[in-house]
């Protein structure tokens, strides 16, 4: 059974750089079949695609977000990872890392993990 | 404002049936056969119910069906039960700047 898990820091300042990584366990990263998405959700809000890496890399963002967004993947610990910089009250929300396939459905997530952005 | 539309709730009582749903444009619920649905419980991860339409994942009940009709997509849950009250979104693949976008949720109520 493949499994999620986010880490990272809970509070971030303002103007700061917001960072979190998600463990992938029970299959590998490396397959061709799959990306590897994070999507947010502020609080009492609805869900929001933030953007999605492949195991080589190839990277595909929320435009919305793309001058502040990097994601990562190391495929030698089995892990991805998220980037947000110069970020506001605006990007508080639980962060949820997911299995996405090509045709865009998300079939395994992470139990998301809250960033509150506050000084 | 989401790129999808949904209703901000819909409700039913046990055993009825409900739908839900999702609408878009040409360009994505309209032009692909890739909407997805999810379920999300209060503190919970969401959960996919259906994907690219109308297919079920395994272990999903056979009470969640999906469709589409030109630029709106429908979840439709049967037999209305307890436990079937939560969010539900819909989620499509767009030719726009965006690639992927989620309807603003809708919240089911369970008399």
């Amino acid at each position: 059974q493949l499994q999620l898990q986010e880490s990272g820091p809970g509070l971030v300042k303002p103007s700061e750089t917001l960072s979190l990584t998600c463990t992938v366990s029970g299959g590998p990263i490396s397959s061709s079949s799959y990306y590897w998405g994070w999507i947010r959700q502020p609080p009492g809000k609805g869900l929001e695609w933030i953007g999605s890496i492949s195991y080589s890399g190839s990277t595909f963002y929320n435009p919305s977000l793309k001058s502040r967004v990097t994601m990562s993947v190391d495929t030698s610990t089995n892990q991805f990872s998220l980037k947000l910089s110069s970020v506001t009250a605006a990007d508080t929300a639980v962060y949820f890392c997911a299995r996405q396939h090509s045709s865009g459905y998300h079939d395994y997530w992470g139990q998301g993990t809250l960033v509150t952005v506050s000084s | 404002q989401s790129a999808l539309t949904q209703p901000a709730s819909v409700s039913g009582s046990p055993g009825q049936s409900i739908t839900i749903s999702c609408t878009g444009t040409s360009s994505d619920v309209g032009g692909y056969n890739y909407v997805s649905w999810y379920q999300q419980h209060p503190g919970k991860a969401p959960k996919l119910m259906i994907y690219e339409v109308n297919n079920r994942p395994s272990g999903v009940s056979i009470r969640f069906s999906g469709s589409k009709s030109g630029n709106t997509a429908s979840l439709t849950i049967s037999g209305l039960q307890a436990e079937d009250e939560g969010d539900y979104y819909c989620s499509s693949y767009t030719s726009s700047s965006t690639p992927l976008v989620f309807g603003g949720g809708t919240k089911l109520t369970v008399l």
